[in-house]
């Protein structure tokens, strides 16, 4: 069972438009959630994380929204550029251990 | 899907003795793989990146003769603590591309507890 999802396994978005990449998690327990981006011949890369106890976390064009209530969080990225295609993974967090989706590729089109 | 099993999911272990972890690639054979670290409330940190039948490449201020890592086939990556201390205790996770390494997969991590 996927404690962590991210029901998109694709995502195409205008070079300059917003995007936004969506991850559901199931248990409510879980108080740490990060970003993470992968571009390829690299490992993935931490991108932005939000504590369960706040609802938006922003640093810079990336921003990171938390709905509790849903069990859902999305990362924004505005204005998208040529340089974020890549595949972003959402994992949540509960003491020291971490969970992570299977992640969605993000192509940014010029 | 492509799977990454890593075992064990957790261990604990007296402090000096050595302690290794296994990350296999179930269904596609991983020409590279990734180590890293959790701490609590904190973001990976990537301790090293193997590539099958060569030497791990380091991250700095990762120990290489106390995390020793061994990728000797397509299918398995090994990181072994060594003389493990207790400031070792954290979760491992490791993460395996294939040839194309447009995408990663992740093991389930495994908690290590140094007593």
């Amino acid at each position: 069972d996927q404690q962590v999802k991210q029901n998109s396994p694709s995502l195409s978005v205008q070079e300059g438009r917003i995007s936004i990449l969506n991850c559901d998690y199931t248990n409510s327990m879980f108080d740490y959630f990060l970003w993470y981006k992968k571009y390829p011949a690299e490992g993935p890369t931490f991108l932005i994380s939000i504590s369960s106890i706040k609802d938006k976390n922003e640093d810079g064009r990336f921003t990171v929204f938390l709905n509790k209530s849903a069990k859902h969080l999305s990362l924004h990225i505005v204005p998208s550029q040529p340089g974020d295609s890549a595949v972003y993974f959402c994992a949540a967090s509960l003491d020291d251990k971490i969970i992570f989706g299977k992640g969605t590729r993000l192509h940014i089109l010029p | 899907g492509a799977v990454v099993s890593q075992h064990p999911s957790w261990v604990i272990c007296k402090s000096g003795t050595s302690v290794k972890i296994e990350c296999r690639s179930l269904d596609f054979q991983a020409t590279t793989m990734f180590w890293y670290r959790q701490f609590p409330k904190q973001s990976l940190m990537l301790m090293a990146t193997s590539n099958e039948g060569s030497k791990a490449t380091y991250e700095q201020g990762v120990e290489k003769d106390k995390f020793l890592i061994n990728h000797a086939s397509l299918t398995l990556s090994t990181l072994t603590v060594t003389s493990a201390h207790p400031e070792d205790s954290s979760f491992y996770i490791c993460s395996a591309t294939d040839s194309f390494n447009t995408e990663a997969f992740f093991g389930q991590g495994t908690r290590l507890t140094v007593v």
